[in-house]
Parts: structure tokens; sequence; C-alpha cells
């Protein structure tokens, strides 16, 4: 069965203080792994999707990595506007089409 | 704005009832995906759809169904609503069938509150 477990639950950041966000997943046949951005009272919004061990994708102030066990949100001098849930999803080769979503860590930013 | 529409924004209802969730994708999707968010579980996927075809279902309940129309917009119904019912439903949607990678992009989701 598809787990994702992030970690941690809740992060609290200065502003300019650079963190990581850790998203780690347990899937029959990894398709892709998405992480998205969640303002309160929104849907999700995409950020990136990876597909393949050591693999990097860089928007702004994020960079998102990808080990085969955990992919890493790298947090680079974040901002107040960078707070936010950060939901990380796998698609795996099961059969279904769906993105299956961890719980997401809860970020904010202190001015 | 995701381009994907979802009404109503919020909706209270009582234990027992039947209520009717609507999705309008975004121009040019042909998949739209139900999702429920609920406090202690996070995002759980519930159906989707493709050109009005049922493509893949999740974690329903028998007292939930949905449905895609031949405008593609689409409709979650949930009867004999428990208060466990009550959470955030999210529409989402995507241009292929759920091919690798494919994104999905989310509504701002629907309220329900069950009485």
């Amino acid at each position: 069965e598809d787990q994702v477990t992030q970690s941690p639950e809740a992060l609290r950041l200065q502003e300019g203080e650079s963190s990581s966000l850790n998203c780690s997943y347990t899937v029959s046949g990894l398709r892709g792994l998405f992480w998205y951005r969640q303002d309160p009272g929104k849907g999700p919004e995409f950020l990136f999707t990876l597909y393949s061990a050591g693999e990097e994708k860089e928007k702004e102030r994020l960079k998102a990595t990808l080990t085969k066990k955990e992919s890493f949100l790298h947090i680079t001098a974040p901002k107040p506007e960078d707070s936010a849930t950060y939901l990380c999803a796998v698609q795996s080769s099961t059969g279904a089409n769906n993105l299956f979503f961890g719980t997401g860590t809860r970020l904010t930013v202190i001015p | 704005d995701s381009g994907v529409t979802q009404t109503p924004k919020h909706l209270i209802t009582a234990t027992g009832q039947r209520v009717t969730l609507r999705c309008s994708p975004r121009s040019g999707d042909l998949s739209v995906y139900w999702y429920q968010q609920s406090l202690d579980q996070g995002l759980q996927f519930l159906i989707q759809y493709y050109n009005g075809e049922e493509r893949a279902k999740g974690n329903i309940l028998e007292r939930f169904s949905a449905q895609q129309f031949p405008d593609l917009h689409s409709e979650l119904n949930l009867s004999s609503l428990e208060l466990g019912d009550s959470a955030l439903y999210f529409c989402a949607s995507s241009d292929g069938p759920g091919g690798v990678g494919e994104k999905l992009f989310f509504g701002s989701g629907t309220q329900l509150s069950v009485l």
C-alpha cells in the first residue's frame, strides 16, 4: 500500500532562516512525486513534479530534490508570503491514476 | 485562479440529508477528480472521471456517488449524511486520463458542515 509521511507537521521560521521539509514515501513503482502548496481556505496549488532519484527542480526560493525513499523541499531565505501548508503526493504504478497525498507540513514564516 | 470552479463554497445541512456538490473543470480538461480533506486525514482520493466515464475509484463510501456530464462538469452526491462527513471537498481537473506526471489543478473547495 502506498504511504507518504511528511515531517515536521509544523515549522516556524524567522524570515531569512533557511530550512527543509521532508517527504518519505513507499510506493509500488513511483511514476511521479508532486509538491503542492495550500493556503488556508484554498485548494492545493501545483509546485513541482519529480520523476527519478537525483532529480532537482527550483522555483524562486524553493528547491525540490528526490531520492529513492524521500523528497526534500528546501526553502532558502523564506519570506512571510511563503507561509502555507506544503503537501507531498505520489503517483504510483499500481493502476490508479490519482495522487496519494501526505498530511502536509504547515510552514509559518515570522517577519 | 486555477480555472476550476466549485459551487457552493459552503454548505450546512443536517444528518440524514442529501447534498450535491458541483465542479466545472478548466477549459479543455477531460478528467475530474474528487478529494475529501479532513483535519485528521489529509486529502483522500474519492473518484476520477475521464470524458464522462468512471476511471478510478478510491475510498468512496457507498452513500456517495458522482457523475460527469457531456459538458464535462461533474457532480458529487452525498446522501444519508453523517456528522463524520463534515469536511472540505475538492474537485481537481487534468487534461488527460491520468498519465505519468499529469498535473492536477484544484478548485477552492466546498466546505460541508453536517449538524
